[in-house]
C-alpha cells in the first residue's frame, strides 16, 4: 500500500534561509510525486511534480524536488526563503498504474522569518 | 472565467438535512474528485469520476452521494448531514488523471450544527 510520510509538522525558517521540507513514501509501482502549497483559506496549488525523466525537478515560485529512488525520498527545497512562502505544503505520491490512488501527506507547515 | 469553481464557500446547515456542493469546471477535464480536509486526518478522498456518468467510491463515501450528468459538474450530496460532516470540502479536477497532477477548487468550509 503506498503511504506519505512528511517529517516535521512544522518548520520555521529565516528569511533568505534555505527551506528544506521532507517527503519519504512507500509504493509497490513506480510512483508518480507531486508537491503542493495551500494558503490559508484556499485549494490546493500544484508546486512541481515527477512523473518520468529527470529526477531533479523544477516548480514555481523557485522551488525544486528530486526523487531518489533508493531513499524513496522527494524532498522539497527553495535555496532562499521569502515571506510568501509561509504557507501549507503536501507531498503527494500516486501509483503510475491507478489514477485514482493518490495519496496525500499530512502536510507541513512552513513559516518564515522576518 | 477558466477554472474550477466551488459553492457555496460556506455552509451552516442542521442534523439531518440535505446538503448539495457544487463543483463546476471550465477546462473539460474528464476526471474529477472531491476531498475532505479535517485536522488530523489530513485529505481524504470520498468519490471520484473519470468521466460523464462514471463515478467510484474513495476513502471515506459513505453517507455521501455524487452524480455527474455533464462532464464540467460534479455535486456532491450530503444525504443526511452528520456534525462528523463538518469539514472543509475540495473539489479537484484533472485533465490526465493523476499523471498530471490536480487543480483544486477554493474549498466549501461546511458546518452541520
Amino acid at each position: 500500500a503506498q503511504s506519505v510520510t512528511q517529517l516535521g509538522s512544522h518548520v520555521s525558517v529565516s528569511e533568505g534561509a534555505l527551506v528544506l521540507l521532507r517527503c519519504n513514501y512507500s509504493s509497490s509501482v513506480p510512483p508518480y510525486l507531486f508537491w503542493y502549497v495551500q494558503y490559508p483559506n484556499q485549494g490546493l496549488q500544484l508546486l512541481l511534480k515527477y512523473t518520468t525523466g529527470a529526477t531533479l525537478v523544477k516548480g514555481i515560485n523557485g522551488f525544486e524536488a528530486e526523487f531518489k529512488k533508493s531513499e524513496t525520498s522527494f524532498h522539497l527545497t527553495k535555496p532562499s526563503a521569502h515571506m510568501s512562502d509561509a504557507a501549507e505544503y503536501f507531498c503527494a505520491v500516486s501509483e503510475t498504474t491507478s489514477y485514482d490512488k493518490v495519496i496525500f501527506g499530512p502536510g507541513t507547515s512552513l513559516s518564515v522569518i522576518p | 472565467d477558466a477554472g474550477i469553481t466551488q459553492s457555496p464557500r460556506y455552509k451552516i446547515t442542521e442534523t439531518g438535512r440535505q446538503v448539495t456542493l457544487m463543483c463546476h469546471q471550465t477546462w473539460s477535464h474528464s476526471y474529477m474528485f472531491w476531498y475532505r480536509q479535517d485536522l488530523g486526518h489530513g485529505l481524504r478522498l470520498i468519490y471520484y469520476s473519470a468521466a460523464a456518468d462514471i463515478t467510484d467510491k474513495g476513502e471515506v463515501p459513505d453517507g455521501y452521494v455524487v452524480s455527474r450528468s455533464k462532464t464540467e459538474n460534479f455535486p456532491l450530496t450530503l444525504e443526511s448531514a452528520t456534525r462528523s460532516q463538518t469539514s472543509v470540502y475540495f473539489c479537484a479536477s484533472s485533465g490526465l488523471g493523476n499523471r498530471s497532477g490536480y487543480t483544486f477548487g477554493s474549498g466549501t468550509r461546511l458546518t452541520v450544527v
